[in-house]
């Protein structure tokens, strides 16, 4: 069975000053792992994915994530926050099971920047 | 390229109305699609998922269904709306075998059931 819990619920920064929206994850098998952002009234966005290819993955708009096998953990980040960052923030772990992937999402962290 | 598309985008209908929405997918084949409700400050659950033509797994019992009549429309019904169906609904398609890991999201509509 597979799970992520995304720690923080609200996170807080200052425009310019560096983000960290944290998650860890469980899951019997090896997932792939991603972030999305949803801006208010939209769609989901897919921010950046890990397949296992390389522990650091690189995303759209400056954010980046690290994987960390031995610390369940795949956590966010940006060195620099811009005010349109201002977003809900999902981390989701997807396994093979039936055939399919069945993703298991976390219940978001919201990102909020201060001029 | 693919795009997804969904509507209505918003909609406001009375209790014990029926519903219909739509999603739409370009630019792709044979994709696996989803229905995802979204309640006010709340994750995302998922709703159903079809693997293909007239397949419609179900992930929680409720008073609504879906359909698939062609290979890139998905349809999420009910026939009597209850006010705890309000919500953001969200479509989503990804595609098929190793690429179905990642999931690719419609706009998404907004329903206010009064």
């Amino acid at each position: 069975a597979q799970s992520v819990t995304q720690l923080d619920s609200h996170v807080s920064v200052s425009e310019g000053t560096p983000v960290l929206l944290r998650c860890n994850y469980s899951s019997s098998y090896s997932p792939s792992l991603f972030w999305y952002v949803q801006h208010p009234n939209k769609g989901l966005q897919l921010l950046l994915k890990y397949t296992s290819a390389a522990t650091l993955v690189k995303g759209i708009n400056g954010f980046e994530a690290e994987f960390k096998k031995s610390e369940t953990s795949f956590h966010l980040t940006k060195p620099s926050a811009h005010m349109s960052d201002a977003a809900e923030y999902f981390c989701v772990v997807s396994e093979l099971g039936g055939g399919s992937y069945i993703p298991t999402f976390g219940r978001g962290t919201s990102l909020i920047v201060h001029p | 390229s693919q795009t997804i598309h969904q509507w209505p985008a918003t909609l406001v209908q009375p209790v014990g109305s029926p519903l219909s929405l739509e999603c739409t997918v370009e630019g792709t084949s044979n994709p696996n699609l989803y229905w995802y409700r979204q309640a006010a400050g709340r994750g995302l659950q998922l709703l159903f998922y079809s693997v293909g033509i007239g397949q419609i797994s179900s992930e929680v019992p409720q008073n609504l269904s879906a359909s698939r009549p062609q290979d890139r429309q998905f349809i999420l019904s009910s026939k009597k709306l209850l006010l705890s169906d309000s919500g953001f609904y969200l479509c989503a398609w990804s595609g098929q075998g190793t690429s179905t890991d990642t999931q690719y999201f419609g706009p998404g509509t907004r329903l206010t059931v009064l």
